[in-house]
Formats: C-alpha cells, structure tokens, sequence
C-alpha cells in the first residue's frame, strides 16, 4: 500500500531561519510527488509536481528536491506570512496519498 | 489559471436532511475530479473519483447511497450527502485535474458542512 509519511508535524521558525520539510514516501510506480500550501479553513493551493530522483523546482522561497525515497521541501528566509500546513502527495498506480501535512509558524 | 471554485462555503443542516456541494472548474474542462473530506488536523482523504458521463468511483468504506456524486459536464460535479447526520459534519473539498499526463490537481476552497 502507498505511504506518506511528513516530518516533523509541527516547525516554528524566526523570520528568515531557514529549514527543510520532509515527505518520505513508498508507492507503487511513482507518477509524481506533490506539495501543496493549506492556509487554516481553505482548499490546498498547488505549489510542485516532481516526476523524477533529481528532480528539483523553485518558487520564491521554497524549492523543492525528490530522491526515490524521499522529498524535501526547502524555505530560505521564510516570512510570517510563509506560515501554513504543507502537504505532500505521491500519485502512483492508485489513488492520489496525501501526508498528514507539517504545520509550519514563521515568528516576526 | 486552474482556478476551481465551490459552493456553498459553509453551510448548516438539521439531521436527516439532504445537501448539495457543487465544485467548478473556472477556467478549463476537468477530465477528472475529486471529492475529498478532511477532518480537524488531519490530512485529505479521498472519497471518490468522477469522470464526466460515467459513474463516481468510490473509495473502499464510502457509502455510495450517502454520498451521491453527479459530474454533468466537464466543468461541474456535485456531491450530495443525503440524510445528513452529525457525524457526516466536516470540511469537504473538491479537485480537479485537467491533464491524466501530469496528474496534478488544483483544489477548491472547501466547504464547511455542519450538520445539527
């Protein structure tokens, strides 16, 4: 069965300390690994799609980089307003899995 | 682009009464889309998969006479839970994918169901 699994559940971080998200992940023919930002009470908001080991993308702050095990979302000098749950997804043969998501807290 | 809408945002029920969710696709035609259901601090999980014209696939422990869903066209799909009870109160939300080739789906913002 496909996992995803997110670490850690919860970061707090000061404005600009960087830090990295973890989704590792077992599936079945990986199709491609997902994140996505929820904002507290709002649909996820579409962020990456990695389809390959090496693979990595960038939007402002965040970059994201998939291995065959695992992805790491990266936040360089994050702002308050960077603060959300982030999601990782993994489409294989299946269904879409989602993680259980890290909530992350920029402090001013 | 790939905007997807809902609505009602937040609606509130009595038991035993029926509601309607609807989820659009604003500004392209979805092949495919998705009804999911989350909890309080919990991640999505999917309850079904619907392509436009045919039957709603349903994931294993969703009652399929409960939770009626209808893809019309390729811009709407709906979802109906029908003889709410208060354990059918949660946060449903809806996707849709324009492209089988790359599979990402763009979500909407959700709709907040109480049921009383």
């Amino acid at each position: 069965e496909d996992q995803v699994t997110q670490s850690p559940e919860a970061l707090r971080l000061q404005e600009g300390e960087s830090s990295s998200l973890n989704c590792s992940y077992t599936v079945s023919g990986l199709r491609g690994l997902f994140w996505y930002r929820q904002d507290p009470g709002k649909g996820p908001e579409f962020l990456f799609t990695l389809y390959s080991a090496g693979e990595e993308k960038e939007k402002e702050r965040l970059k994201a980089t998939l291995t065959k095990k695992e992805s790491f979302l990266h936040i360089t000098a994050p702002k308050p307003e960077d603060s959300a749950t982030y999601l990782c997804a993994v489409q294989g043969e299946g269904s879409m899995r989602f993680g259980a998501g890290t909530r992350l807290t920029v402090k001013p | 682009g790939a905007v997807v809408s809902q609505h009602p945002s937040r609606v509130i029920c009595k038991s035993g009464t029926s509601v309607k969710i609807e989820c659009r696709s604003l500004d392209f035609q979805a092949t495919t889309m998705f009804w999911y259901r989350q909890f309080p601090k919990q991640s999505l999980m999917l309850m079904a998969t619907s392509n436009e014209g045919s039957k709603a696939t349903y994931e294993q422990g969703v009652e399929k006479d409960k939770f009626l869903i209808n893809h019309a066209s390729l811009t709407l799909s709906t979802l109906t839970v029908t003889s709410a009870h208060p354990e059918d109160s949660s946060f449903y939300i809806c996707s849709a994918s324009m492209d089988r080739a790359t599979d990402t789906q763009y979500f909407g913002p959700g709709t907040r169901l109480t049921v009383l």
